[in-house]
């Protein structure tokens, strides 16, 4: 089946430094991806939903500075969490839509732990 | 009111026994529905997915639509312990991404 490729799976930084995940389709195209964030215990809330070639549009309440969203390819969105602190240590998982099919695929997701 | 509801659990069945998860959403705009296992630590994978009123079975999973109550359900016919995991329901409304759950633990005792 299709594959969406997340990395790095773990990562741990000091507060104040900026982290990239890159989220990337390996065997199919897709114009749209979508950036989920999910804290212990609770459920995938959508952070934001990046599409090719344009900005990505933000949910209420994430701040677009902060989460840096850039989808230069049709394979490749990356998530770049800036200046991060303690409160944004969390599981963040990326979802690719194949654009022939629609079907929606998981990345492995990227634990985030900031120090 | 969540858009997505779910009972958090954990619910425990018995191995071989019957698992039933349960899911209401808010939205009646909502068009599709899926059912996703995720286990501690991994993401999500997809279980089933429904798009019209009825049942609709896949090997031991069988998932039941009612879109007038707004209802949406999974059942795990002899369930085993690796069906241990979190069952997320999650629904799509128009051009609208994935809402999902809060997600339902299921505990599957051998």
């Amino acid at each position: 089946g299709a594959v969406v490729s997340q990395h790095p799976s773990r990562v741990i930084c000091k507060s104040g430094t900026s982290v990239k995940i890159e989220c990337r389709s390996l065997d199919f195209q897709a114009t749209t991806m979508f950036w989920y964030r999910q804290f212990p215990k609770q459920s995938l809330m959508l952070m934001a939903t990046s599409n090719e070639g344009s900005k990505a549009t933000y949910e209420q309440g994430v701040e677009k500075d902060k989460f840096l969203i850039n989808h230069a390819s049709l394979t490749l969105s990356t998530l770049t969490v800036t200046s991060a602190h303690p409160e944004d240590s969390s599981f963040y998982i990326c979802s690719a839509q194949d654009r022939n099919t629609g079907e929606l695929f998981f990345g492995e997701g990227s634990r985030l732990t900031v120090l | 009111q969540k858009e997505v509801e779910q009972n958090s659990g954990p619910l425990s069945v018995p191995e071989g026994a019957i698992a039933s998860l349960n899911c209401t959403y808010s939205d009646r705009g909502s068009q599709s529905f899926f059912w996703y296992r995720q286990y501690s630590g991994k993401s999500p994978e997809l279980i089933m997915s429904i798009y019209s009123n009825g049942d609709k079975e896949d090997g031991r999973f069988t998932a039941q639509l009612n879109k007038a109550s707004q209802y949406v359900s999974l059942l795990i016919r002899d369930s085993q312990p690796s069906d241990s995991a979190t069952y997320l329901c999650a629904v799509i409304a128009g051009r609208r991404a994935l809402t999902f759950g809060s997600g339902t633990r299921l505990q599957v005792q051998p």
